[in-house]
């Protein structure tokens, strides 16, 4: 039980389509991330959000656009995908970011996700 | 740019046997230093983190971890091997304390009976 959790755990999708990813963490944290992880390729940041604001986006094309409603929940909305985007979508959070202490990162079990 | 390199993409050991999981970065001034693991299915787990003092850090499972700031490395030890360890494995950097990580392309570990 790591704390994370997201859904769905796999999704198809055609390139016309719109879906939404959602995670939720459970352990009262205040910064929440998303990553991808593509295949021979390291995991690469995609946003970063604490207390509900963005405060990093690393250069993420406009079709993934995240959402942050509460500190509990993140969301990455999808549309118009390229079959490139095909990858592992993985969720992570934190106590905080930064500080006087270390915050370690929890990592959900991920969406698949495959675009056709 | 900061990167990690973990030049070991597949490892495979017997059961019982030790290991060594290589791992080096590049950048000037030491960084927050962390493995984790990816079983199957699974998300991340951390196993062990370096942020200062002794050298040697130790984990979970029976994993250890040796930062070498000679050569920029942070390899990942574990004296016996057991099947369940078969996974893939990240090395990982925080180079400004900001909770923001690189990751290495992880290593695959195959346990052979």
């Amino acid at each position: 039980e790591t704390g994370v959790t997201q859904t769905p755990r796999h999704l198809v999708m055609g390139m016309t389509n719109k879906k939404s990813l959602k995670c939720e963490q459970h352990l009262g944290h205040n910064a929440m991330y998303w990553y991808k992880q593509s295949a021979k390729k390291p995991l690469e940041l995609m946003f970063v959000y604490s207390l509900e604001e963005r405060v990093e986006n690393n250069s993420v094309p406009s079709r993934f656009s995240p959402e942050c409603p509460n500190s509990s929940h993140l969301f990455l909305h999808l549309h118009t995908l390229q079959p490139e985007d095909s990858a592992l979508y993985l969720c992570a959070s934190s106590q905080d970011l930064g500080s006087r202490s270390y915050n370690e990162q929890f990592f959900g079990p991920g969406t698949r996700l495959t675009v056709l | 740019a900061q990167s990690v390199t973990q030049p070991d993409i597949h490892i495979t050991v017997s059961e019982g046997a030790s290991l060594e999981l290589r791992c080096n970065y590049s950048y000037g001034a030491t960084p927050y230093l962390f493995w984790y693991v990816q079983s199957p299915g699974q998300g991340l787990q951390l196993l062990l983190k370096y942020f200062s003092g002794d050298t040697l850090v130790q984990g979970i499972k029976g994993f250890e971890a040796e930062f070498k700031r000679s050569q920029s490395s942070f390899n990942l030890r574990k004296p016996s091997v057991h099947w369940s360890d078969a996974a893939e494995y990240f090395c990982a950097v925080d180079l400004s304390g900001y909770s923001t990580l690189t990751f290495g392309k992880g290593t695959m570990l195959l346990v052979s009976p």
